[in-house]
C-alpha cells in the first residue's frame, strides 16, 4: 500500500502572502499524484493533477504543484492568496497498479484578512 | 447535471440502530467509493466497487457492507451502528478507477451521521 504525508495540518497566512502546502509519497512505481480542495460543508473538489510530462501543474484560480520524482513530492503553491482559498486541502496519489486511491491527512488553509 | 448526489445529507443514530446511505451517479462511471472523514486522520476507504455487481474491502471496512446492484448507485450499510461510527461519509465514483492515468474522482457533498 502507498502512503501519503501531509506534513503541515494548519497553515495560518495573511492575504496575499505566498504559500506552500506540503506532500510527499511513497511509491516506487510510477504514480498519478492529485490536490483536491474541500470548501466548509461540501465534497472534495479536484484541484489539480499530475498524470505524465511537466513536471510543473497548474490550476485554473493559480495554484501550482511540482513533481518531484526523487523527493517524492508534490508541494501544493499560490503566489497570492485570497480569503476565498480557505479551505482544507488534500493531497492523493494512484498508480497503475492499484485500484484504491489514497489520500493525506489534509492540510487547513487559513487565510488572514 | 447532478454528478453525484448523496442521501440523507444528516442523520442522528441510537447505537445498535441500521441504517442505509445512499449515493448516486450520473455519469455512467464504472468505480465507486465510500470514503469517511475523520478529524486529524483525513479519509479512509471503507469499501469500493469497480462494476455493477462488484464490491471489494478497503482500509477501513468492518462494521460496514455494501451492494451495487445497479451501476449508478452505491449503498452502504451499518448493520448495528456504534458511536466509532460517528463520522462525515463521503461517495465518490471515477470512470476508470484508480489505475488509470486520467481518472480523477468526483465526491458527493457528503452525510454527517451521529451515533449516540
Amino acid at each position: 500500500a502507498q502512503s501519503v504525508t501531509q506534513l503541515d495540518s494548519q497553515v495560518p497566512v495573511f492575504e496575499e502572502a505566498p504559500v506552500e502546502l506540503r506532500c510527499n509519497y511513497s511509491s516506487s512505481v510510477s504514480v498519478y499524484l492529485f490536490w483536491y480542495v474541500q470548501y466548509p460543508n461540501q465534497g472534495l473538489q479536484l484541484l489539480l493533477k499530475y498524470l505524465s510530462g511537466s513536471t510543473l501543474v497548474e490550476s485554473i484560480n493559480g495554484f501550482e504543484a511540482e513533481f518531484n520524482k526523487s523527493q517524492t513530492s508534490f508541494h501544493l503553491r499560490k503566489p497570492s492568496v485570497h480569503i476565498s482559498d480557505t479551505a482544507e486541502y488534500f493531497c492523493a496519489v494512484s498508480s497503475n497498479t492499484g485500484n484504491q486511491f489514497y489520500f493525506g491527512t489534509g492540510t487547513s488553509l487559513t487565510v488572514i484578512p | 447535471n447532478a454528478g453525484v448526489t448523496q442521501t440523507p445529507k444528516f442523520r442522528v443514530l441510537k447505537t445498535g440502530q441500521s441504517m442505509t446511505l445512499l449515493c448516486a451517479q450520473d455519469m455512467n462511471h464504472e468505480y465507486m467509493y465510500w470514503y469517511r472523514q475523520d478529524p486529524g486522520m483525513g479519509l479512509r476507504l471503507i469499501h469500493y466497487s469497480v462494476g455493477e455487481g462488484t464490491t471489494a474491502k478497503g482500509e477501513v471496512p468492518d462494521g460496514y457492507n455494501v451492494s451495487r446492484l445497479k451501476k449508478q448507485n452505491f449503498l452502504l450499510g451499518l448493520e448495528s451502528a456504534a458511536p466509532s461510527q460517528t463520522s462525515v461519509y463521503f461517495c465518490a465514483s471515477s470512470y476508470y478507477g484508480a489505475s488509470s492515468y486520467n481518472s480523477p474522482l468526483h465526491f458527493g457533498n457528503g452525510t454527517r451521521l451521529t451515533v449516540t
